[in-house]
Parts: C-alpha cells; sequence; structure tokens
C-alpha cells in the first residue's frame, strides 16, 4: 500500500533560518512528487515539482530534493520570512498499472516567528 | 483570470439534501479532479476524468457523482448528504491525460461543504 508521510507535523522556526521540511513515501515507483502550499481557507500552490529522473529542483528560495531509493524527499526553505507561514504538503504520483494515483503527506503546519 | 474556480466556496445544507459543487478551469487542461480535505487536513482523490475516461477512488460513495458538460468544468454532485461529508473539497486539473506524466497539479480554493 502507498502511503505518504511528513514529520513534523507542525514546525515554528525564528525569522531568517534555514530549514528543511520531510516528505517520505513507501513506494519508489513513482512518476513524480510534487510540493504544495496551503494557506488557511485557501487552496494549494504548487511550488516545486520533481519528476522521477530528476534529483532536485530549486525555484527562489526554495529548493526541493528527491532520493527515490530511500523513498525521501526534502523541500529546503532558505532565509525564512513570516509569510512563509503555511502548511506545506507533499503528493507522490505513483506508478500503477492502469490508475492515476496521486496521494498527499498530511502535510508540515510552518510557522515563522517575527 | 482565476485558473481553476470553484463555487461556492462555502456551502451549509441539511442531512439528506443533494448540492452541487461548480468547478471550471481556464487552462485548457485536459484532467480535471476532485480531492477531499478532512478535518484532519488529509486530502484525498475522489475522481479523476477527462472526455474520455472516469477513474473514481474506489472508497467514494456512490451518492458522490461527477459531470462533465464539457472539457472546462467538472461539477460534483452529491445526493442524501450525511454528517460525514463536512470536509472541503477541491477541484484541480492538469494538462496531461489520465496516463501519468510530469505536468503539475493546479488547484481551486476550495469549497467547504458544513452538513447540519
Amino acid at each position: 500500500k502507498q502511503e505518504v508521510t511528513q514529520i513534523p507535523a507542525a514546525l515554528s522556526v525564528p525569522e531568517g533560518e534555514n530549514l528543511v521540511l520531510n516528505c517520505s513515501f513507501t513506494d519508489s515507483a513513482i512518476y513524480n512528487l510534487q510540493w504544495f502550499r496551503q494557506d488557511p481557507g485557501k487552496g494549494l500552490t504548487s511550488l516545486l515539482l520533481i519528476q522521477s529522473s530528476q534529483r532536485e529542483q530549486t525555484s527562489g528560495r526554495l529548493n526541493a530534493s528527491l532520493d527515490k531509493s530511500s523513498g525521501r524527499s526534502t523541500l529546503y526553505i532558505a532565509a525564512s520570512q513570516p509569510g512563509d507561514s503555511a502548511t506545506y504538503l507533499c503528493a507522490v504520483r505513483f506508478l500503477m498499472n492502469r490508475d492515476d494515483k496521486i496521494i498527499f503527506g498530511k502535510g508540515t503546519r510552518l510557522h515563522i516567528l517575527p | 483570470d482565476t485558473a481553476v474556480s470553484q463555487t461556492p466556496k462555502y456551502l451549509v445544507t441539511q442531512m439528506g439534501n443533494d448540492k452541487s459543487i461548480k468547478c471550471e478551469q481556464n487552462l485548457g487542461h485536459d484532467t480535471m479532479y476532485w480531492y477531499k480535505q478532512d478535518s484532519k487536513k488529509f486530502l484525498k482523490i475522489m475522481f479523476s476524468y477527462n472526455n474520455k475516461e472516469l477513474i473514481i477512488n474506489e472508497t467514494v460513495p456512490n451518492r458522490f457523482s461527477p459531470k462533465s458538460p464539457d472539457k472546462a468544468h467538472l461539477n460534483l454532485h452529491i445526493n442524501s448528504l450525511e454528517l460525514g461529508d463536512s470536509a472541503v473539497y477541491f477541484c484541480a486539473s492538469s494538462p496531461e491525460g489520465l496516463r501519468p506524466g510530469s505536468e503539475k497539479l493546479f488547484f481551486g480554493s476550495g469549497t467547504q461543504l458544513s452538513v447540519l
């Protein structure tokens, strides 16, 4: 059974610090992995998409890595800002015989302390 | 110029009622999805659909049915609403077909459904 786990569930970090969010998945047969942020009462915004053939993707202060063999991805946020406070979700698109299957982790709720 | 829009944003209704949530995407995408986010913030896919094929998550009750009048719309109909249906429902779209590719998912802002 494919599962996606994000630890910790919540994280508080002083402004300006670098931080890492973790995502692990149980099956290395994946198509891609996507990181989203969700602000309270709002939808999901895509941050980074890593294809199965890639090791990392970067966008501004964000860097996402993928290690398929160990079933892990990390989202690195540099020089954190209060505006980074949100819930960060990892979504894995698993290889299936027929069906398209995307499974989300439960998210890490990030709070940047001013 | 919203890419994926869904209405209403909030929906409060009584048990047993039938309701619909509308979703529209103006991105020209081939595939649309419905996700349910429960009280523990866990997102779970309900349906994925293009104009050729509907894939249903086997755990979704048949009270839920997607209806697609055209490629840009995928509405969610819910019959005989139950208390446990209370959740946030998200519509999403992606460019490629139902066979997985490398494309991103684009989400609507969600519809918070409260069943009393």
